[in-house]
């Protein structure tokens, strides 16, 4: 069965330092997708970055980037230069052949003046 | 672009009512897909439907159902509601079924179950 785990309930970050977000995962398919949203207190989920199982280098998107980690099944994603706007809950999630999107149960980020 | 959106955004309804959700996907997206989130149990898959079609279903039981019109536009319905049922519904849009595909979120709805 596939499986996201995200180990940190909530963290706090300086603004305009870096932070790292945990995710890892667990996949018996060959071939799948992992993902990270970000999901304000609104409620919308929004799209930050996506890696293929099969590509070579780590996905980049602006201030985001997912180090990727395939033999310790992990993704974790980095934002650098953190942002007050930063703050909010982010999910993990994986994307496998039966195109089911299976979510981590989030991190909660707050970005401190 | 216009991105995807869903009415009602918030929605209060009693124990045994039934309520329907609409989500209009991104322009040119013909796959919609449909979560539940709570608290306690997080994002969870509902449904997925592309050209008409339901591709891909989750653990729920019968009295969730969906369906998509032919303009991709895509309704869900849950009958019989129960307390439990309270939660953010969201939908997604993308261009094809596809394994790795982006999926676009609206932005919700909430339904609040009394």
């Amino acid at each position: 069965a596939q499986k996201i785990t995200q180990t940190q309930p909530g963290m706090f970050v300086q603004e305009k330092e870096a932070v790292t977000l945990d995710c890892t995962y667990d996949t018996s398919d060959p071939s799948y997708g992992l993902f990270w949203y970000k999901q304000p207190s609104s409620g919308e989920m929004i799209f930050l970055i996506y890696q293929g199982s099969y590509d070579q280098q780590n996905a980049t998107e602006g201030r985001y980037s997912l180090n990727f980690q395939k033999a310790r099944k992990s993704a974790n994603l980095v934002i650098s230069a953190s942002q007050l706007g930063d703050s909010a809950m982010y999910f993990c999630a994986m994307h496998g052949n039966n195109r089911k999107l299976i979510w981590g149960l989030g991190t909660s980020l707050a970005v401190n003046p | 672009k216009a991105g995807v959106t869903q009415t009602p955004r918030y929605l209060i309804k009693t124990r045994g009512q039934q309520v329907t959700l609409s989500c209009s996907p991104i322009s040119g997206h013909r796959s919609v897909s449909w979560y539940q989130q709570t608290p306690g149990q997080g994002l969870q898959f509902l449904f997925e439907y592309f050209s008409e079609t339901q591709r891909n279903k989750g653990n729920f039981p019968g009295r969730f159902s969906g369906r998509q019109f032919s303009n991709s536009r895509s309704e869900m319905n849950v009958s019989t509601l129960e307390l439990g049922d309270s939660a953010l519904y969201l939908c997604a849009s993308g261009r094809t079924s596809g394994a790795g595909e982006t999926q676009y979120f609206g932005p919700g709805t909430r339904l609040l179950v009394l």
